[in-house]
């Protein structure tokens, strides 16, 4: 299995801040990455597919890079809105797998 | 806009069978691939496996000598059997459509199961 690895596991941010969300695979995943959000309760929302292609209906705040085993999720000017814990998933080779998740929380 | 929606029986003991059904309103049935995932607090989200529109499955190897997952087109749902479960199967469960990716867009409300003596 493709095992992901998220970093940090745990951000404080203030609103306005612009953060970044590291995400290493285990093997190269060429540009098969997604980024989801998840708020409590809720099912996770997708952000990010294929790496760098915000989904629709995505602030363009939210911004991913990255190929092969390295990817970042960076959200600029960060709002109240985003404080919540983000999943990346590869999609490269079955089983799919995700990330440990990282939790961005309001300093 | 497609919605999906879970159901099945929420306490199992264990060695019991988990089985959920996921129905699918709105959108095509036919055109997609439809998956299980599971979210637990020791293990994160875990895919479990999925079913193409051929009735194709691909299935999670840490699961799949207990796993069945099957479609039923004519009632737009797809389900999941889960056999032999033990207090490790305990999760939320959510279906989902795959999207080229495979990405999901389109998530259940989820249903928790817990497995429990």
């Amino acid at each position: 299995d493709i095992h992901m690895t998220q970093s940090p596991s745990t951000l404080s941010a203030s609103v306005g801040d612009t953060v970044t969300i590291t995400c290493r695979a285990s093997q190269d995943i060429s540009f098969w990455l997604a980024w989801y959000q998840q708020k409590p309760g809720t099912a996770p929302k997708l952000l990010i597919y294929r790496a760098s292609n915000l989904e629709d209906g995505v602030p363009s705040r939210f911004s991913g890079s990255g190929s092969g085993t390295e990817f970042t999720l960076t959200i600029s000017s960060l709002q109240p809105d985003d404080f919540a814990i983000y999943y990346c998933q590869q999609c490269s080779t079955y089983p799919l797998t995700f990330g440990g998740g990282t939790k961005v929380e309001i300093k | 806009q497609a919605q999906l929606q879970e159901w099945g029986a929420g306490l199992l003991k264990p060695s019991e069978t988990l089985s959920l059904t996921c129905a699918v309103s709105g959108g095509s049935f036919a055109d997609y691939s439809w998956t299980w995932i599971r979210q637990s607090p020791g293990k994160g989200l875990e895919w479990i496996g999925e079913i193409n529109p051929t009735g194709t499955t691909k299935y999670n190897p840490s699961l799949k000598s207990r796993l069945i997952i099957s479609a039923d087109m004519s009632k737009r749902q797809f389900s999941l059997s889960l056999s032999s479960v033990t207090a490790s199967d305990t999760a939320l469960y959510y279906c989902a459509r795959n999207e080229p990716g495979p990405r999901f867009l389109i998530w259940g409300q989820g249903i928790l199961v817990t497995v429990s003596s």
